[in-house]
């Protein structure tokens, strides 16, 4: 069945550095991919997408890596900053009808180290 | 920016009586959409909405909950009746179609004693 998962529930990183956070799908039906940041006592805020026919996408410090053959997914920020730390889903939409729902994955929450 | 809201931010009832979750969806959005997060788990879908009737719903949306949009511009979850298990808060959501990326609002929190 469709499933999403994240590898780890929690990532630490010091202020400045890189971070990446993965996640694994195992519909290979999937196309369309989300990554969401929720804030403690907030909705799920969108951050960036990508569909099945791209393997990259960039925004304004994060980018997402798209790797179909193995179902995988990982969101990567530059320069993490204090106000970076939340819980972060990867996210699928499916549906049929053209109706889609969001099926979220677990979560990583992000802690940033001053 | 547009944004979705909802109201109230927080709602505390006894078990076995009604709520009704408010929501009002960016304007231009033509699809709605309601999820919960129980506390430490992950987001749960519930139900979408499309054209004045459900499109789809999950298991967890039973003969106890419903929707509706009342206007043009709210946008409703009604709990009949409800148990200890629902609270959480529920996320309203909107999309301009169907396959395109849904915007949430903050939440209500509901809290069933």
């Amino acid at each position: 069945g469709e499933s999403v998962g994240l590898h780890l529930p929690t990532l630490s990183v010091q202020e400045g550095d890189n971070s990446i956070i993965n996640c694994a799908y195992s519909n290979s039906a999937s196309d369309y991919f989300i990554w969401y940041k929720q804030e403690s006592g907030k909705g799920p805020q969108f951050i960036i997408d990508i569909r099945s026919n791209m393997d990259k996408r960039q925004g304004q410090r994060v980018t997402v890596l798209l790797n179909k053959t193995v179902k995988h997914l990982s969101l990567q920020i530059a320069a993490t900053q204090p106000g970076d730390s939340a819980v972060y889903f990867c996210a699928e939409m499916a549906g049929s009808g053209g109706y889609q729902k969001v099926t979220f994955g677990t979560g990583t929450k992000l802690q940033v180290i001053p | 920016e547009p944004e979705v809201t909802q109201t109230p931010s927080h709602q505390v009832t006894q078990m076995g009586q009604e709520v009704i979750l408010r929501c009002v969806p960016i304007s231009n959005h033509l699809y709605f959409y309601w999820y919960r997060q129980i506390l430490g788990q992950k987001v749960e879908f519930l139900v979408s909405f499309y054209n004045n009737e459900i499109s789809e719903k999950s298991e967890i949306f039973d003969d106890q909950f419903s929707v509706e949009r009342p206007d043009g511009s709210n946008f409703t979850l009604k709990i009949r009746s409800t148990k200890l298990e629902d609270s959480a808060m529920y996320f309203c959501a909107s999309s301009s179609s169907g396959a395109d990326t849904q915007y949430f609002g903050p939440g209500t929190r509901l809290t069933v004693l």
